[in-house]
C-alpha cells in the first residue's frame, strides 16, 4: 500500500545551519506530496505542497522538489532560525484511494 | 487559523467513561478526517467522512465511532475509555474526498487525558 517514510529525529541544529529532512514515498498512482509543520501546542499546518513530478513547493524559505525517479520529497532550508523549531510531517494524498498518508514526523530543534 | 474548529480543547475523564469530541470543518469543505496523535504511535489516521458518508477507515478501535451530520460537522465518540486512549485528537477537513490530491486543513486538536 501507499506509505511515507521520513528520517528519524530528533534533529538539532545551530541557527543559520542548512536543513535537510528526508522523505521518500511509495504510491501506486500519482500522488500529491505535502510537508506539514506542527509548532509546540498547535495543530498541523500546511507548509508546502507539490502536485506533480518535478514541481517545487516553497514557503517561508523551505523548499521541496517532487522527484518521481527517486520517489522522494526532501525538505530543505538554507538557514534555519530558532522559530523553525517544530515537528515536520511529510504526507501524500493518494488520488485513487481518497486517503492521506503521513510520515512519523521529524522533530527539529534550532539552538541560538 | 485554519478554519477548522474543535471542541473541547482539553478534557479529563476517568477510565470506563465515554466522551464526544466535536469538529466543525472549514466552510465549504465536505470531507472530515479524524486523527489520533500520541507520543508512542505518532499520527494515526482513524476515519474519514465525505458529505455524510464514511469514506475511509484507518486504525480506529471498535470502542470508537464517528459520524458526520447534515450540516457537515462531525463527532468522534470514544467509549469505555482506557489510560492508553490519552492523546491529542485532531480533526481535519478538505474540499474534496481526498482523492483529488487536494490539501487538508487541521484543527488545533482536543487533548484527552484519561485518569
Amino acid at each position: 500500500g501507499d506509505s511515507v517514510t521520513q528520517m528519524e529525529g530528533p534533529v538539532t541544529l545551530s541557527e543559520e545551519a542548512f536543513l535537510t529532512i528526508n522523505c521518500t514515498y511509495t504510491a501506486t498512482g500519482y500522488p500529491s506530496l505535502f510537508w506539514y509543520v506542527q509548532y509546540p501546542g498547535e495543530g498541523l499546518q500546511l507548509l508546502l505542497k507539490a502536485t506533480k513530478a518535478d514541481d517545487k513547493g516553497s514557503n517561508k524559505g523551505f523548499e521541496a522538489t517532487y522527484r518521481k525517479e527517486t520517489t522522494s520529497f526532501h525538505l530543505e532550508k538554507g538557514s534555519v532560525q530558532v522559530s523553525d523549531s517544530a515537528v515536520y510531517f511529510c504526507a501524500l494524498s493518494d488520488r485513487g484511494r481518497n486517503q492521506f498518508y503521513f510520515g512519523t514526523g521529524t522533530s527539529l530543534t534550532v539552538i541560538p | 487559523d485554519s478554519g477548522v474548529t474543535q471542541t473541547p480543547k482539553h478534557l479529563i475523564t476517568a477510565t470506563g467513561q465515554r466522551v464526544t469530541l466535536r469538529c466543525s470543518p472549514r466552510s465549504g469543505d465536505l470531507s472530515v478526517y479524524w486523527y489520533q496523535q500520541s507520543l508512542d504511535q505518532g499520527l494515526q489516521f482513524l476515519i474519514q467522512y465525505y458529505n455524510g458518508e464514511e469514506r475511509a477507515k484507518g486504525n480506529i478501535l471498535e470502542r470508537f465511532s464517528a459520524q458526520q451530520f447534515p450540516d457537515l460537522h462531525s463527532e468522534l465518540n470514544l467509549s469505555s475509555l482506557e489510560l492508553g486512549d490519552s492523546a491529542l485528537y485532531f480533526c481535519a477537513s478538505s474540499v474534496g474526498s481526498g482523492g483529488t490530491g487536494g490539501t487538508i486543513y487541521f484543527g488545533e486538536g482536543s487533548w484527552l487525558t484519561v485518569v
